[in-house]
């Protein structure tokens, strides 16, 4: 199994730009979470998926973060417009059924926002 | 949001020693879970416990779910280079709707060969 994939793993970009993070699930796996880690916060969780559908979004920290997952292989984080507060590991994870406390993560992006 | 209280907050061992590391809460919790965390990677599972008192061992690893269900403690044995990284611990509360990990902030582990 080739694990959660996560791309890219690393995105400079300017403060004002779109950013688009995206994720592919182990298969089989019907949840899927969006954390954010940061020294200062460490682990947050942002948003996480059952079956592609949104079930608990109120770590989104304001309306410039949205995702998505149009299917059960694809979900993808966006920020619109982009902050330098922003600047962080964004970590993709993803588990399976009852046992979903057992996260298995991507890489992760490394976001910095200039 | 709500974190748990992990400690210590770093270490800095010599290879060989044993590693001791623990989580509270001012919460009860249904689970507690542990995950290693090495650079540039997303954090890794290392075990998972299930019920108040258990004790579940992963290789040199040994992990504890406290009596009170408001705690947990990780042992290390035998230290080796590879043990370096973050150990972070998770708990959840509920089941249902609640199953929301809540984590601490990590304790960041160097081990000198």
């Amino acid at each position: 199994d080739a694990g959660v994939i996560q791309s890219p793993r690393h995105e400079v970009t300017e403060m004002g730009q779109e950013v688009t993070l995206r994720c592919k699930p182990i298969s089989g796996h019907d949840y899927l979470f969006w954390y954010r880690q940061t020294m200062m916060r460490g682990l947050e969780l942002l948003i996480y998926f059952n079956n592609n559908v949104p079930i608990d979004d109120s770590g989104m920290p304001e309306d410039r973060f949205s995702a998505k997952m149009p299917n059960a292989s694809f979900s993808t984080l966006k920020i619109q417009p982009s902050e330098p507060r922003d600047s962080a590991v964004y970590f993709c994870a993803t588990g399976r059924g009852s046992t979903n406390e057992k996260l298995f993560f991507g890489s992760g992006t490394q976001l910095s926002v200039l | 949001g709500q974190q748990l209280n992990q400690s210590p907050q770093s270490m800095f061992i010599q290879e060989g020693e044993d590693v001791s590391m623990n989580c509270t809460s001012s919460s009860i919790f249904n689970t507690w879970l542990w995950y290693k965390q090495d650079p540039g990677e997303g954090p890794v599972l290392l075990i998972a416990l299930y019920k108040a008192g258990e004790l579940t061992s992963n290789g040199r690893l040994t992990a504890q779910f406290g009596i009170t269900r408001k705690d947990s403690f990780l042992n290390i044995s035998a230290s080796i280079p590879s043990d370096v990284g973050i150990y972070f611990c998770a708990g959840r509360r509920g089941a249902g709707n609640n199953r929301k990990l809540i984590w601490g902030l990590g304790t960041s582990l160097a081990v000198n060969p």
